[in-house]
């Protein structure tokens, strides 16, 4: 199974863009990149995922570089409320089985 | 619509009890899969269902035993528990499993070992 590995933590000021990296050259060809976030123990949050190419959504962007083994989360204006424990998951293909990374603990301040 | 719901949310229970936990996936969805949460494991997948049936397993030990009935709702059991148990366990649920989407956790519920 394909791992991930992230820095343990990382700070933003509020307002600036975030931009959480993650390594995983074992991904295979057909495994998906997701991200994940959780706040306080609740329920893992999605952010976005993507499989080879760059994806945006409301919440942020997803760069995957070309040979696919690593990815960058970029959170576009950072608030205080995205401080949380981020997540970067690869998807074992034809299943609901996601392999999570240790994840980066950001810290939004003032 | 509403989220993915488990139950109970906290639960206390001593060393060689059983414990089941029950988690219901958002309307229409078929699939269901279980996570463990550790501080010192992280997450770790736990297995996953599909009209009621076990399709993909972690690497836990047969303590730890699944199902899943005909309405999509699904149930975990551990039995003969052990301190190191004690954990969020997460459910996570897409409409049928396999495709790409998002999975979509519930709160968890949140099991304590004594």
């Amino acid at each position: 199974d394909a791992k991930t590995t992230q820095p343990p933590s990382m700070d933003c000021a509020e307002g600036r863009a975030a931009n959480l990296p993650c390594n995983h050259s074992t991904i295979s060809g057909n495994e998906y990149v997701y991200w994940y976030r959780q706040i306080h123990s609740q329920g893992p949050q999605y952010i976005i995922h993507g499989l080879k190419n760059n994806e945006t959504n409301e919440m942020a962007s997803l760069i995957i570089t070309e040979d696919r083994k690593s990815s960058t989360l970029i959170l576009p204006h950072a608030t205080l409320r995205d401080t949380a424990v981020y997540y970067c998951i690869v998807r074992v293909a034809n299943t609901d089985k996601l392999i999570f990374g240790t994840g980066t603990r950001l810290q939004v301040f003032p | 619509k509403a989220g993915v719901t488990q139950t109970p949310r906290y639960l206390i229970k001593t060393r060689g009890q059983q414990v089941t936990l029950s988690c219901s996936p958002i309307s229409g969805h078929r699939s269901v899969s279980w996570y463990q949460q550790t501080p010192g494991q992280g997450l770790q997948f736990l297995f996953e269902y599909f009209s009621e049936t076990q399709r993909n397993k972690g690497n836990f030990p047969g303590r730890f035993s699944g199902r899943q009935f005909s309405n999509s709702r699904s149930e975990m059991n551990v039995s003969t528990l052990e301190l190191g148990d004690s954990a969020l366990y997460l459910c996570a649920s897409t409409l049928q499993g396999r495709d790409t989407g998002e999975l979509f956790f519930g709160e968890g519920s949140r099991l304590t070992v004594l």
